[in-house]
């Protein structure tokens, strides 16, 4: 079935620099990879989400990538800061009639001051 | 406007009780999900409902049962927990498809002894 896979699984940087995190999917018929930032002990909430028919959108300092033929995206985070400190889902829709996303593992982003 | 709300927020269980959690929206949602997140395994989908009166199953369904009589509420219910349902599980909604943002409930915390 359909698998979204994501790394690294925790990312530690230093306050300014940039982060990136990756996904991979399996099913070459998705079309929709939102990605949802959860803080501790909070629920999680869409920060920025790209469909199939564009490779690259950004907003502010996060920008996400996609490359359909090697079916995999990334999250960019550029000039990172504390409140980014955050654990970092992506999920990819499945390519059947339902669209039910698949998440991955999530990465623990911790930004150092 | 609310959002979206879960009850309750934390609950132990024994091994073999049954219970519902409640969901409620008050965006008229017609999609509403229910998910479990458990650690280093990101957010599975349970069951889904695409609008009042129907739910679908979704990645991880056994041991769940789900009902929308009302197209503000998405109830979840457990007819004979087991520790594997340890767990903390997310109610979320969208307005008409998997592929938009989805609004995320705060949480409940669910501890089967």
């Amino acid at each position: 079935g359909e698998n979204v896979e994501q790394h690294p699984s925790t990312l530690s940087v230093q306050e300014g620099d940039s982060a990136v995190i990756k996904c991979t999917y399996s099913d070459s018929a998705s079309n929709y990879f939102p990605w949802y930032k959860q803080e501790l002990g909070k629920r999680p909430q869409l920060i920025i989400d790209i469909r199939s028919n564009v490779g690259e959108k950004k907003d502010q300092r996060i920008a996400v990538t996609l490359n359909k033929t090697a079916k995999h995206f990334s999250l960019h985070i550029t000039e990172t800061q504390p409140e980014d400190s955050a654990v970092y889902f992506c999920a990819a829709s499945k390519g059947d009639s339902s669209y039910k996303l698949i998440f991955g593992s999530g990465t623990r982003l911790l930004v150092r001051p | 406007n609310a959002g979206v709300t879960q009850t309750p927020k934390f609950r132990v269980l024994k091994t073999g009780q049954s219970m519902t959690l409640l969901c409620a929206q008050d965006m008229n949602h017609e999609y509403m999900y229910w998910y479990r997140q458990d650690p280093g395994m990101g957010l599975r989908l349970i069951h889904y409902s695409v609008g009042e009166g129907t739910t679908a199953k979704g990645e991880v369904p056994d041991g769940y049962n789900v009902s929308r009589l009302k197209k503000q509420n998405f109830l979840l219910g457990l007819e004979s927990a087991a520790p594997s349902q340890t767990s903390v599980y997310f109610c979320a909604s969208s307005y008409l498809t998997f592929q938009e943002t989805q609004y995320f409930g705060p949480g409940t915390r669910l501890l089967v002894l």
